[in-house]
């Protein structure tokens, strides 16, 4: 069974820093993995897919990475604002059956002005 | 960008009594979810629906939950006894391939059983 595992569970940074957001996952035959941002009470907002055959994805001022076979991805966010605070989910698919998504218990990130 | 539609936002029942939750997916999509969320705790999948019939379920999804897509656009997620242990935050999803490609969720039905 699919484990998913976000480190850390909180984080609280001063506006401008970059930082970096760890996933990690139990079974490394995965079809996708996608990190989601969550805000107080509301849905899941999609911030950037990778495919099990690449190893990276940009948009913006967010990466994120994906080390398959260590199980491993990373969301980094460069000059970070207080508009970023939020919760980040990472969650993995494994393509087996419906394509459905295992999520981690997320990061909970507060910019600080 | 379209999105996926949820009714109600929220919604507080009497335990014991039944409830559905709306969905209005994007169209042409491959496969529907329904994912729910306890206060505090992590995303868990409930269902995937394709082709009109369920694909796949958790072991969460037992015989108090169902799901239709009775008019070919709305997708619902039925509860027909709810207990306390019901509250959650419940979410629509759906799947898909071609050019734009990946996950989209609804904002979400938070339910409340008192």
């Amino acid at each position: 069974k699919q484990e998913v595992t976000q480190i850390p569970a909180a984080l609280s940074v001063p506006e401008g820093e970059n930082l970096v957001l760890n996933c990690s996952f139990t079974d490394s035959a995965i079809y996708n993995l996608q990190w989601f941002r969550q805000d107080p009470g509301k849905g899941l907002t999609s911030l950037l897919l990778i495919q099990s055959s690449q190893r990276e994805q940009t948009s913006g001022r967010l990466n994120a990475s994906l080390d398959k076979s260590s199980g491993r991805s990373t969301l980094y966010i460069a000059a970070s604002q207080p508009g970023d605070s939020a919760t980040y989910l990472c969650a993995v698919s494994s393509g087996a059956g419906s394509y459905q998504l295992t999520f981690g218990k997320g990061t909970k990130l507060s910019v600080i002005p | 960008e379209p999105e996926v539609t949820q009714t109600p936002s929220h919604q507080v029942t009497q335990m014991g009594q039944e409830v559905i939750l709306r969905c209005v997916p994007i169209s042409n999509h491959l496969y529907f979810y329904w994912y729910r969320q306890i206060l505090g705790q992590k995303v868990e999948f409930l269902v995937s629906f394709y082709n009109n019939e369920i694909s796949e379920k958790s072991e969460i999804f037992d015989d108090q939950f169902s799901v239709e897509r009775p008019d070919g656009s709305n997708f619902t997620l039925k509860i027909r006894s709810t207990k306390l242990e019901d509250s959650a935050m419940y979410f629509c999803a759906e799947w898909r391939a071609g050019k734009i490609y990946g996950y989209t969720f609804g904002s979400g039905t938070r339910l409340t059983v008192v």
